[in-house]
């Protein structure tokens, strides 16, 4: 049982570029973010998915784009990557949302460590 | 919102117990305590939560003041592994959608 996986780990960009990250589940969860964790940070929550085919903005979205076209994947992108976008990037899902009054647990991967030159 | 208020870092000998505190003072009566754990480059981990009653699992306790306006994680003989960061989260409501917003918890070290 994989879990929550993060494609690639790793990526240097160059200011402009673009790309997208995979996160992939397999314990069919409803619930999908993706956070962004800065040297001596908390993490950031960036967007967020309740279900397939919707997203919503969280704290940190601007420079970034999502997409939940299946049940099991969130992508997050990058249209014109800046050096400010070097972070850590962590996907974690939830079976139901980890809000109040809720015992959701979060999965998270691996994380992808992105350097923007 | 609750807000929390965790020590920074915090140092522990090797199989001695460890008592993490968590300030959370405006937490709602509904709100569940969570407390989740990041290793050295790793993603976080959930460790435990609870609502009012202390709560045990294999990593830890849980232990939640009567007034549930603070809570102590409680590492009962720390190990190497156990060196983290470990984050003490009341859920926050934003843009109208409830999840978890991690602060930048407190640092454990423990020493060999």
């Amino acid at each position: 049982n994989a879990g929550v996986t993060q494609t690639p780990k790793f990526r240097v960009l160059k200011t402009g570029q673009s790309m997208t990250l995979l996160c992939a589940q397999d314990m069919n969860h409803e619930y999908m973010y993706w956070y962004r964790q800065d040297p001596g940070m908390g993490l950031r929550l960036i967007h967020y998915s309740v279900g397939e085919g919707t997203t919503a903005k969280g704290e940190v979205p601007d420079g970034y784009n999502v997409s939940r076209l299946k049940k099991q994947n969130f992508l997050l992108g990058l249209e014109s990557a800046a050096p400010s976008q070097t972070s850590v990037y962590f996907c974690a899902s939830s079976r139901i949302p980890p809000g109040r009054g809720s015992t959701g647990e979060l999965f998270f991967g691996e994380g992808s460590r992105l350097t923007v030159l | 919102d609750a807000k929390t208020t965790q020590p920074n870092s915090m140092e522990s000998n090797e199989e001695e117990p460890v008592h993490l505190p968590c300030n959370h003072s405006t937490i709602s009566g509904t709100d569940y305590i969570h407390w989740y754990r990041q290793l050295p480059s790793q993603g976080p981990e959930y460790v435990i939560h609870g609502l009012t009653s202390n709560v045990n699992n294999r990593m830890a306790s849980l232990a939640i003041a009567e007034d549930r306006k603070s809570s102590t994680l409680i590492l009962h003989r720390a190990t190497l592994r156990d060196a983290a960061v470990y984050y003490c989260i009341p859920p926050q409501t934003q843009g109208g959608s409830e999840k978890l917003v991690f602060g930048k918890g407190t640092k454990l070290t423990v020493n060999p």
